[in-house]
């Protein structure tokens, strides 16, 4: 079955650019998606179709994704976001999220 | 502004089952498709399955985990969601997001509050 890898943490100080990368075999053939989800709230879409942002969601969440892997960035990061962030994509028909990443702002 | 309200969530023993749903608002329901997302305590997200809307053909996709026990339905007319969860296991535990896939592209793009649902042994 199709996997899609997260780092387990990141850190970044406030105001610098936290980088979470999302490694899957050909994964730049596939669009993926970004979700924050903060303690104890629901999961909330932040990037979608590779590089598009909802709206409502801040300028400094960007996306990319190319060979195998995805990467969301947030440039000027705030308290605010620190979160845990999920990668996910299709394979198949079948939806895939990543295991998730715990981004820490010191 | 889109609203995806669960409920039917509870404890239940090892082999039952429960039915969630979900009412959903703020947009076409007729015309999403349609996902169920799962998170087992302390741990990450789990896609379950999707359903098409009628005009693409109405039909549930189930992830492997879940397939054959859990069953994906909805009516259109209640612009109502459901899961029929069967033969349920103590791993079933967690917490259960109705999603709706308005933007299009696949694209998960709201998720609701949750519900929590516990299979005990």
């Amino acid at each position: 079955s199709y996997e899609l890898t997260q780092p387990l943490s990141v850190s970044v100080s406030p105001g610098q650019t936290a980088t979470i990368t999302c490694s899957g075999d050909k994964l730049g053939d596939k669009y993926v998606c970004w979700y924050q989800q903060k303690s104890g709230q629901s999961p909330v879409l932040v990037i979608y179709q590779d590089t598009k942002r909802p709206s409502g969601i801040p300028e400094r969440f960007s996306g990319s994704n190319s060979g195998n892997t995805g990467t969301l960035t947030i440039s000027g990061t705030q308290a605010m976001d620190e979160a845990d962030y999920y990668c996910q994509a299709w394979d198949s028909g079948t939806g895939v999220f990543g295991g998730g990443t715990k981004l820490t702002v010191l | 502004e889109v609203q995806l309200v669960e409920s039917g969530g509870g404890l239940v023993k090892r082999g039952g089952s429960l039915r969630l749903s979900c009412a959903a608002s703020g947009f076409t329901f007729k015309n999403a498709w349609m996902s169920w997302v799962r998170q087992a305590p302390g741990k990450g997200l789990e896609w379950i399955g999707r359903i098409k809307s009628e005009a693409d053909g109405g039909t549930a996709d189930h992830a492997a985990p879940v397939k054959g026990r859990f069953i994906i339905s909805r009516d259109d007319s209640k612009t109502t969601l459901y899961l029929q969860m069967n033969s349920l296991k103590t791993e079933d535990t967690g917490v259960y997001y109705c999603s709706s896939m308005i933007v299009g592209g696949n694209t998960i793009d709201h998720l609701g509050q949750g519900t929590l649902v516990t299979v005990s042994s």
